[in-house]
């Protein structure tokens, strides 16, 4: 069976710094992974999708993921945090049937001025 | 382009009473899903669907019904309400990896219900 962890709750930063949410996962076979955004009172928003053969791929906002297959993690990062990126990020994974997403419980991200 | 447009945005109900909630889509995505927020719990599948009559049950149907009689819409119908169903529900659509592979899901802005 599929399935995505993400090992914080709550992850802070200052404005301007890196920032990385964490995001393991166990596949059976090949891994289908995103990252999602949602804002308060808002619907999940797509980020970005992992690509076969691509470490680290680039998504919206600045955003990007690193994908490391030993690990089995797909991280998401950014260079430089802002303000308006404090929001509730959630890693998700298709399975093989691709008929159903599995979503991790979802990291808050809180970038402080 | 509207994407996927889900109402009521809000909804009260007393246990007992049914209700469906709408959700439709218009960039004629084949698969649809219809999914639960709890606090501390992320998103959980309740039922999906793959194309217009077929339907299947995700990790918590019951309690819920669906039907899909057209490619643009998929309600979920509550057919007797308890507190425990209080949730925000979220529809969400996407493509057949047969026709786009690694497709995303698309989410509508969600249904928050609470059951007294």
């Amino acid at each position: 069976a599929q399935s995505v962890a993400q090992p914080e709750d709550q992850v802070n930063v200052a404005e301007g710094n890196p920032l990385t949410v964490k995001c393991t996962y166990s596949v059976s076979g090949n891994p289908y992974l995103f990252w999602y955004v949602q804002y308060p009172n808002r619907g999940l928003q797509f980020l970005l999708k992992y690509i076969t053969g691509d470490n680290l791929v680039k998504g919206s906002y600045g955003f990007e993921a690193e994908f490391n297959k030993s690990q089995t993690s797909f991280h998401l990062k950014k260079p430089s945090a802002l303000v308006s990126d404090s929001a509730l990020y959630f890693c998700a994974v298709r399975d093989d049937n691709f008929n159903k997403f599995y979503f991790g419980s979802g990291t808050k991200l809180n970038v402080k001025p | 382009n509207a994407g996927v447009t889900q109402t009521p945005k809000f909804q009260v109900l007393k246990t007992g009473q049914s209700m469906t909630l709408q959700c439709a889509q218009d960039m004629n995505h084949e698969y649809m899903s219809w999914y639960r927020q709890d606090p501390g719990m992320g998103l959980r599948l309740i039922h999906y669907s793959v194309g217009a009559g077929i339907t299947d049950q995700g990790e918590v149907p019951n309690g819920y019904n669906v039907s899909r009689s057209t490619t643009e819409d998929f309600p979920l119908r509550l057919l007797s309400a308890a507190p425990s169903q209080t949730s925000v529900y979220f529809c969400a659509s996407s493509y057949r990896p047969n026709r786009a592979i690694n497709s995303p899901l698309h989410f509508g802005n969600g249904t928050r219900l609470t059951v007294t």
